[in-house]
């Protein structure tokens, strides 16, 4: 089957790094997802990873290894309003897009 | 203008009534989809929709009927519903179905009594 692994909740202090880290097991690979979503919000798309490597855009990067099946979102400088729920979702070799139950990122001051 | 909107945006409905949520895109798109959120469960995708044509249905009960009379336009009709069916109901859109980048509305908050 196709899975999508990710840590349900993590927590960080204000103006740290964190890493989320995403695995998956799909069949095929076209891509992978990652979206960020606000408690009561829409989902809103942040990056999209097809090649090996590190993206970088702003305070936050995704990297992704095709090889290990793992990608994570790298966040800076954290802030408030950072505080959301991040998806990860993978393109399939049928361009079906499976998601990830996402994480919930909590932020303290 | 927002680029995808749905209404309502809040919904409490009896197991036995029929209701409709709406779903608008602006964003000129071609694709348009449905999916359904419970807390703590990936996002489970119910139906897609390519140039008013429906091209995927992931085994949703039939008490679930989508309708799409054009290309901006999307709904789920609702009827005899159970409580488990409460969750968060949200639109999508993209320009090619699937591939690419897609365009989330703020959900209905559905709630089955």
């Amino acid at each position: 089957g196709q899975n999508i692994d990710q840590p349900t909740e993590m927590t960080a202090t204000e103006g740290a790094i964190v890493q989320i880290n995403c695995t998956y097991q799909t069949s095929g690979f076209n891509g992978l997802f990652w979206y960020q979503q606000h408690a009561g919000e829409a989902p809103t798309f942040l990056s999209y990873n097809v090649l090996d490597g590190l993206e970088e855009k702003g305070r936050f990067s995704s990297f992704l290894s095709r090889s290990k099946g793992y990608s994570y979102l790298l966040l800076k400088e954290l802030q408030m309003k950072d505080s959301a729920s991040y998806l990860c979702a993978v393109l399939d070799s049928n361009y079906q897009l499976i998601w990830g139950a996402g994480t919930k990122l909590i932020i303290k001051p | 203008e927002t680029g995808v909107t749905q209404t309502p945006r809040h919904l409490v409905m009896g197991m036995t009534n029929k209701k409709s949520l709406k779903c608008e895109q602006h964003l000129g798109h071609n694709a348009m989809y449905w999916y359904k959120q419970s807390a703590k469960k990936p996002l489970e995708l119910m139906f897609v929709y390519s140039l008013e044509e429906r091209v995927e249905n992931n085994s949703v009960p039939s008490r679930f009927s989508p309708e799409c009379p054009n290309s901006s336009h999307l709904f789920l009709h609702l009827h005899t519903l159970q409580p488990e069916d409460s969750a968060l109901y949200l639109c999508a859109s993209s320009q090619v179905p699937y591939e690419e980048t897609q365009y989330f509305g703020p959900g209905t908050r559905l709630l089955v009594l």
